[in-house]
């Protein structure tokens, strides 16, 4: 059974770009959640997407955004990067949602913002 | 959701039992107990889940009182490979995952 899949796994981008990453979850899996990780805040969750449809949001200014598509794949975009976007951001996947039990992470996409 | 507080640190021996314990102590009825594992620059691993008394599975046990305002994850003889972060969560079903600081683990030869 094929893992979360996450591309591109390193990028760089300057200030002012945008960037799109894509989440490709387990087969069979309808949520996916995002998280950014950074070395001062940790992990902090970004959105969840349950068949097509965002069910959670976090705390996270407009240029992040997301979106799911009815095959389960996701995508996020961060827009006018900043140099605090520069961060590791993982996606997830689970069957019913993050906390009815496992939940399945990628190896995440690295971002370094110039 | 409920706030969860865990040793920031922690050393053990290989060969050792070690036990982290995680406090919780507004944890609501319907909230679930996970523990993930995380190395460098790589995502979360899943362990183990549990509502109440003791799940074991192959890698990991998880204790957890009659009170469920603390649990306590168990990691049988370690060896190197488990230096990672240990992450204690607690949430109802459909929530997010809300990840502390998590408890550094190093195993030392």
């Amino acid at each position: 059974k094929a893992g979360v899949t996450q591309t591109p796994r390193y990028l760089i981008k300057t200030r002012g770009q945008q960037v799109t990453l894509s989440c490709s979850p387990i087969s069979g899996h309808r949520s996916v959640s995002w998280y950014q990780q950074t070395p001062g805040q940790g992990l902090q969750f970004l959105f969840e997407y349950f068949s097509e449809t965002q069910r959670n949001k976090g705390n996270f200014p407009g240029r992040f955004s997301g979106r799911q598509f009815s095959n389960s794949r996701s995508e996020m975009n961060v827009s006018t990067l900043e140099l605090g976007d520069s961060a590791l951001y993982l996606c997830a996947s689970s069957f019913r949602g993050p906390n009815t039990g496992e939940l399945f992470f990628g190896e995440g996409s690295r971002l370094t913002v110039l | 959701l409920a706030k969860t507080t865990q040793p920031i640190s922690m050393d053990s021996y290989e060969g050792q039992e070690v036990n982290i314990t995680c406090s919780h102590n507004n944890i609501a009825t319907n909230d679930y107990i996970t523990w993930y594992q995380q190395f460098p620059s790589q995502g979360p691993r899943f362990i183990i889940q549990g509502y109440k008394t003791k799940v074991t599975n192959e890698v990991a046990s998880l204790f957890i009182p009659a009170d469920r305002k603390s649990s306590t994850l168990s990691l049988p003889r370690v060896s190197l490979s488990d230096t990672a972060v240990y992450y204690c969560l607690v949430g109802p079903g459909n929530t997010p995952l809300v990840f502390g600081k998590g408890t550094r683990l190093s195993v030392i030869a």
